[in-house]
């Protein structure tokens, strides 16, 4: 029940870009994306409703796969600001548990 | 504007013992939740509340309780602690279908020896 994601890590330096996946076997209403920087709570990103239509924040943009019950979170020209762990949630068609992935941590150096 | 408050941020339990971690939030949502983070396993879902008087287990209720007590307030219990249960908590609400997303509170950091 718990979303899939990939990779587990990532290194980057400042510009890079990188891709974060987030999968799940059970159909869903939406897909959620947060960030916790290290020792704080995690802090809403942007929300994916069904329809595959792709939101952006900043630099940072995600899309949904309906069909293949998938997300993926796009960071860009990376800064140091960007590090942290990236988290997906699935929200279940009801609406109501939201049921997080185990996160990716992102490292970006100078 | 508070969003969500948790109390308290640090608690030391010994075995056995009970304790309650509090939870309130003013931004009027419906739903309410409690999560459990431990290093490398992610934010896994202890307990939820969909609405005011309803409440359901999430992926990891064993050894808790819940109560929502009103709208604003949403407690978790542990009724007699293990070590297993160290960990750091944390409460969030959102709308029903979360279209604003979650607002989490700054945590408790419970450990129990």
């Amino acid at each position: 029940q718990q979303p899939v994601q990939s990779p587990q890590a990532v290194i980057l330096r400042e510009g890079e870009d990188a891709v974060i996946n987030c999968s799940s076997s059970k159909a869903l209403y939406s897909v959620h994306w947060y960030r916790q920087k290290h020792g704080e709570a995690p802090v809403f990103l942007m929300i994916l409703l069904k329809g595959g239509e792709q939101k952006g924040h900043e630099k940072i943009s995600a899309s949904f796969n309906e069909k293949k019950q998938q997300s993926s979170l796009y960071l860009t020209a990376s800064q140091l600001s960007y590090s942290g762990t990236y988290f997906c949630g699935t929200l279940s068609q009801a609406g109501t548990a939201l049921i997080f992935g185990k996160g990716t941590t992102l490292s970006v150096s100078s | 504007n508070a969003g969500v408050t948790q109390t308290p941020k640090f608690q030391v339990l010994k075995t056995g013992q009970s304790m309650t971690l509090q939870c309130a939030q003013d931004m009027n949502h419906n739903s309410m939740y409690w999560y459990r983070q431990d290093p490398g396993m992610g934010l896994r879902l202890i307990y939820y509340s969909a609405s005011e008087g309803t409440t359901d287990k999430g992926e990891v209720p064993n050894g808790y309780n819940v109560s929502r007590l009103n709208k604003r307030e949403f407690s978790l219990r542990l009724e007699s602690a293990a070590p297993s249960q160290t960990s750091v908590y944390f409460c969030a609400s959102s709308e029903r279908f979360g279209p604003s997303g979650a607002f989490f509170g700054q945590g408790t950091r419970l450990t129990v020896v």
